[in-house]
């Protein structure tokens, strides 16, 4: 199994440019979610989906957009890029929420918006 | 403001002494993950406590659930080098996960 696979690694943005976020998970998982990483914050969770077809906002879900239309992959859209969006990104997937089940993590995408 | 916040933020030892991170809140949660990143990765999960008053050992590592699960705290002793890393705290709410700001540990040789 891969795991949590995510793409690109890096990227850069100009402000107001528009991209896609990449996340796929090869272990069946129901639950999937996106953080962002930023330095004395720890993660916050910007939105999370329980299925295919149900997205929910997390902590800071401005200025992004997701879309679960199968199992596997959960991308997340940033419709207009601003330098707040500077950050790393993790994606993660659980089998199902559960409060005591693992969250796995993806290796993280950097992202600088200029 | 942090619903969960972590302490020290940044601890920088040397090798074979003990340390203890923080991790407090005013909420109470139905269970408390701490998670071990390292640089260019994403966090791996080192030990989950429900119940209050839990303790959990995980070779030199002991953590612990506060009696009215509000707060944990993690225990390492005789520090390592490969031990270095940014140490995270999350706490279950409804159907997602808190997370603290971390600590970030760096063990000296």
């Amino acid at each position: 199994n891969a795991g949590v696979t995510q793409t690109p690694k890096f990227q850069v943005l100009k402000t107001g440019q528009s991209m896609t976020l990449q996340c796929a998970q090869d272990m069946n998982h129901e639950y999937m979610s996106w953080y962002r990483q930023d330095p004395g914050m720890g993660l916050r969770l910007i939105h999370y989906s329980v299925g295919a077809g149900i997205t929910d906002q997390g902590e800071v879900p401005n200025g992004y957009n997701v879309s679960r239309s199968t199992t596997e992959d959960f991308p997340l859209r940033l419709l207009s890029a601003a330098p707040s969006q500077t950050s790393v990104y993790f994606c993660a997937s659980s089998n199902r929420w559960s409060s005591y089940n693992e969250q796995f993590f993806g290796p993280g995408t950097r992202l600088t918006v200029l | 403001t942090q619903l969960l916040e972590q302490s020290p933020q940044f601890l920088s030892i040397q090798e074979g002494e003990n340390l203890t991170v923080y991790c407090n809140s005013s909420s109470v949660f139905s269970s408390l993950q701490w998670y071990r990143q390292e640089p260019g990765e994403g966090p791996v999960l080192l030990v989950t406590v429900v119940t209050g008053g839990e303790v959990k050992k995980l070779k030199r590592l002991t953590f612990q659930f506060g009696d009215a699960r509000k707060d944990s705290s993690l225990h390492i002793t005789a520090a390592q080098p490969g031990d270095t890393g940014l140490y995270l705290c999350a706490g279950a709410r409804g159907n997602k996960l808190v997370f603290g700001a971390g600590t970030i540990l760096r063990v000296k040789s």
